[in-house]
């Protein structure tokens, strides 16, 4: 079974402050993908990013970057310089490797920037 | 040209009722799911079908039953709808055996009054 722990219930930061949420993840798969998705106050569900257990690099993506550490089971995602347009829900899924794509989603962090 | 659409949006009825949810995806997938999202932003799927075969289906009253005529469409009706159904149900698509993402519905607002 997984288990995400998304601690962060909320942050606030205002614009262009950089801002860092936190995901643990627990799983028995030896092999998995971390998602992350955005759900902004529109209310549908962005796709972020998707990485797997074997690529520990960190990942760059304009102003967002993600850092995997399998060592301590976190997938943390950075947003630097933030912008209103990124208050949303953002949640972290880890999902195994192989099998039915059974997505089991953290409780997820809501950031509001402020102007 | 959505991807995978959702009817209806938002969905109000009365306990006791009877309501049906519909899902089509237009990007040739081979598998759907459906997601529930409570108040408190909690989202924890419910059923999934590939093929037409129900894969995935967690703890979930009777009262609620997904149908899947065909690949590309995955149902969700839901019997004698009690005060806890109101939520966001998210309806989702992804192609087995791919790394690709789950592509998610903008999902249904269900209120039971």
């Amino acid at each position: 079974a997984q288990k995400v722990t998304q601690a962060q219930t909320e942050i606030s930061v205002v614009e262009k402050e950089d801002v860092t949420l936190d995901c643990v993840y627990e799983t028995r798969d030896t092999t998995y993908y971390l998602f992350w998705y955005k759900q902004p106050p529109s209310g549908e569900l962005v796709f972020l990013i998707r990485r797997n257990s074997f690529d520990e690099q960190n990942e760059i993506s304009g102003r967002y970057s993600w850092n995997f550490q399998k060592s301590t089971s976190s997938f943390n995602f950075t947003i630097t310089a933030s912008q209103v347009v990124d208050s949303a829900v953002y949640f972290c899924a880890p999902r195994p490797y192989t099998g039915f794509q059974k997505l089991v989603f953290g409780t997820g962090t809501r950031l509001l920037v402020s102007p | 040209d959505t991807a995978v659409s959702q009817t209806p949006k938002y969905l109000v009825t009365q306990m006791g009722n009877d309501k049906s949810i519909k899902c089509e995806q237009n990007l040739g997938h081979d598998t759907m799911y459906w997601y529930k999202q409570d108040s408190k932003k909690f989202l924890k799927i419910m059923f999934s079908y590939n093929n037409k075969e129900l894969i995935i289906n967690e703890t979930v009253p009777n009262r609620f039953s997904p149908k899947s005529p065909d690949k590309a469409h995955l149902n969700l009706h839901i019997n004698s709808l009690e005060l806890g159904d109101s939520a966001v149900y998210f309806c989702a698509s992804s192609q087995a055996g791919t790394v690709q993402p789950q592509h998610f519905g903008d999902g249904t607002r269900l209120s039971i009054l």
